[in-house]
């Protein structure tokens, strides 16, 4: 079964400039969640999309947003871009259950660049 | 206070020395889930084991090995005969009942395999 597909896997932008990630999810997962990772914060979740639907939301501002499609692939976009936005973003994927043992996937990441 | 404590930032091994990686945690949840997942030089998050809060049980898989004491609040890995391409950064994960898919992050230990 292939795993969590991202694309696209690095990125360069600059301040002022807009960006979307895509993340396929394992095949039959209908969960995806983004998280971002950086040396000073570490792994913070970013959101949650499960059918189409924001599901969960992390503390970030509103330049960052989601969508899920019909076939779970999700993307994530961030607007206005600033330099602390320099970041490897992590898609994961799940079954999708409310259960708290519904395991998360992740993909290879996309390394953001803001310069 | 719901929190995810590694304590030890990088931690240096020689190849076949046998290294344990702490992971304390603090929730006043009664069901929770621990994580352990591997992160190598290339980015991908990889799951490596998953504890219910019901289940104190040791978990032995190869040469890895999970520790669960909910006495002190810790889920500790130890690795056995380390190898070189044991060389990553591990973390540790938790998720609460109530708070949907999301993990809450260690912020890691950096385990460096050297021959």
């Amino acid at each position: 079964k292939a795993g969590v597909t991202q694309t696209p896997r690095y990125l360069i932008k600059t301040r002022g400039q807009q960006v979307t990630l895509s993340c396929s999810p394992i095949s039959g997962h209908r969960s995806v969640s983004w998280y971002q990772q950086t040396p000073g914060q570490g792994l913070q979740f970013l959101f949650e999309y499960f059918s189409e639907t924001q599901r969960n939301k992390g503390n970030f501002p509103g330049r960052f947003s989601g969508r899920q499609f019909s076939n779970s692939r999700s993307e994530m976009n961030v607007s206005t871009l600033e330099l602390g936005d320099s970041a490897l973003y992590l898609c994961a994927s799940s079954l999708g259950g409310t259960s708290v043992a519904d395991t998360q996937y992740f993909g290879p990441g996309t390394r953001l660049t803001v310069l | 206070a719901q929190k995810v404590t590694q304590a030890q930032t990088e931690i240096s091994v020689v190849e076949k020395e046998d290294v344990t990686l702490d992971c304390v945690y603090e929730t006043r949840d009664t069901t929770y889930y621990l994580f352990w997942y591997k992160q190598p030089p290339s980015g991908e998050l990889v799951f490596l084991i998953r504890r219910n809060s019901f289940d104190e049980q040791n978990e032995i898989s190869g040469r890895y090995s999970w520790n669960f004491q909910k006495s002190t609040s810790s889920f500790n890995f130890t690795i056995t005969a380390s190898q070189v391409v044991d060389s990553a950064v591990y973390f540790c994960a938790l998720r609460f009942t109530g708070t949907a898919s999301k993990l809450t992050f260690g912020t890691g230990t950096r385990l460096q395999v050297t021959l």
